[in-house]
């Protein structure tokens, strides 16, 4: 089954400056690759995804990059500001049949003012 | 619109009791999803529903766990008998028929003492 790397576990960054969090997947079927945002005992919110029909995609100051040949895929936070301190999970999983998401283990991220 | 409902918000029994979760996803959504969430992980499948049939239990523990969504609307899932190791956050997503984006709930705080 899909097996998803997440890295790193803890990152830690001044504010304003960028973050990069990396995946890696297994599954070669996979096609769609979430990234949700937890802040401390609340539920995960989606942030960004992308298709595997694309390979980059931007929203503000969050960007998603995809590798399909690599199986690899990054979440670039620019200009960051404390309210970006959370944990932030990838996840991967096939757009038809079942549609099961696996998350990776999370990156905690803090934003030092 | 109303997101995803579930209750109780936390939840403390010993071992070797039961216990059940309620769910209520979002109105239309066809898609309902159980993840545990142990501390320090991102969110693992238990079990996911289309309408009120079961499409994916493959890492539900089936001698403890189980689920129903009697109605194909609310979902209710059950420990019996609950073990030290099953304290975790008991997250309920849905989606609509055919979309990828998954919404989460709040979750339900389990400690089994």
């Amino acid at each position: 089954g899909e097996n998803v790397e997440q890295h790193p576990s803890t990152l830690s960054v001044q504010e304003g400056d960028s973050a990069v969090i990396k995946c890696t997947y297994s599954d070669s079927a996979s096609n769609y690759f979430p990234w949700y945002k937890q802040e401390l005992g609340k539920r995960p919110q989606l942030i960004i995804d992308i298709r595997s029909n694309v390979g980059e995609k931007k929203d503000q100051r969050i960007a998603v990059t995809l590798n399909k040949t690599a199986k690899h895929f990054s979440l670039h936070i620019t200009e960051t500001q404390p309210e970006d301190s959370a944990v932030y999970f990838c996840a991967a999983s096939r757009r038809q049949g079942a549609q099961k998401l696996v998350f990776g283990q999370g990156t905690r991220l803090t934003i030092n003012p | 619109e109303a997101g995803v409902a579930q209750s109780p918000r936390y939840k403390i029994i010993e071992k070797r009791q039961s216990v059940a979760f309620w769910c209520n996803p979002i109105s239309g959504h066809a898609t309902l999803y159980w993840y545990q969430q142990i501390l320090g992980q991102g969110p693992k499948l238990l079990i996911q529903f289309q309408n009120n049939g079961v499409v994916d239990d493959s890492q539900l523990p089936k001698d403890r766990f189980s689920a129903e969504r009697l109605k194909g609307v609310d979902s209710t899932l059950k420990i019996q008998p609950a073990k030290l190791e099953d304290s975790a956050v008991y997250l309920c997503a849905s989606s609509s028929s055919g979309a990828d984006t998954q919404y989460f709930g709040p979750g339900t705080r389990l400690t089994v003492l």
